[in-house]
């Protein structure tokens, strides 16, 4: 089975903090992808991944920045955290692009 | 942007009834998929339909697919109190393979 891992489930910062989401995948995925969840909005991405190296801006980037130094692992950055940066981050990975992703439990980040 | 939508937001059924949620979508798709996510966690995927199929089956699973209305069914037939989620389309179209997801229908089943 895919095994997608976050490395918090749930993480408190005070504003202006830089914060680190880690996002890893064990089935060797080249495409992984960030989404911030937020009540009536349903998911929204921010940024994807198709390759090592390679970043590109999803929906909503303003705010947030993204490292791939490794197939198997995407960070997310948030450089200076703001309290309208609260949400749910759900990191996801798949083998093909466009088709299944697997999900990672997700973090619910709380910026005061 | 949203993609697709669902309809209606949130549903509340017995024991043993099928649930039908709906999706709506703005432009044409290569494939519509559906997930599952249960209370605080990561999204499931259960099933994915692509433009040229109108229907698809998977266990309780019944996906329709009408691509003049360009909208989507999930029927979930025989429901069980452990399909109580939320669940969502997501639309997979355009050259750059995104996913993009509605805001989902929240599910409750009633033991």
């Amino acid at each position: 089975d895919v095994k997608v891992t976050q490395s918090s489930r749930y993480l408190v910062k005070r504003t202006g903090e830089k914060v680190f989401l880690e996002c890893v995948q064990d089935m060797d995925h080249e495409n992984m992808f960030w989404y911030r969840q937020d009540p009536g909005l349903g998911l929204r991405l921010i940024y994807f991944s198709y390759d090592v190296k390679m970043k590109e801006k999803g929906d909503i980037p303003e705010g947030y920045s993204v490292s791939r130094e490794k197939k198997e692992r995407f960070s997310l950055i948030l450089e200076s955290a703001s309290t309208n940066q609260t949400s749910m981050y759900l990191c996801a990975s798949s083998l093909f692009r466009g088709y299944e992703q697997y999900f990672g439990p997700g973090t619910r980040l709380t910026v005061t | 942007s949203q993609q697709g939508e669902e309809d209606p937001q949130a549903l509340s059924i017995q024991e043993g009834e099928n649930a039908t949620m709906n999706c709506s979508y703005k432009t044409s798709i290569n494939n519509l998929q559906w997930y599952r996510q249960n209370s605080g966690r990561g999204l499931v995927h259960l099933i994915l339909i692509r433009s040229n199929e109108r229907e698809k089956h998977s266990g309780r699973l019944r996906v329709t697919l009408d691509t003049s209305k360009k909208s989507s069914s999930l029927l979930i037939t025989a429901s069980r109190a452990a399909d109580t989620a939320s669940y969502f389309c997501a639309t997979d179209s355009g050259s750059a393979r995104q996913l993009t997801f509605g805001s989902g229908t929240q599910l409750t089943v009633l033991p």
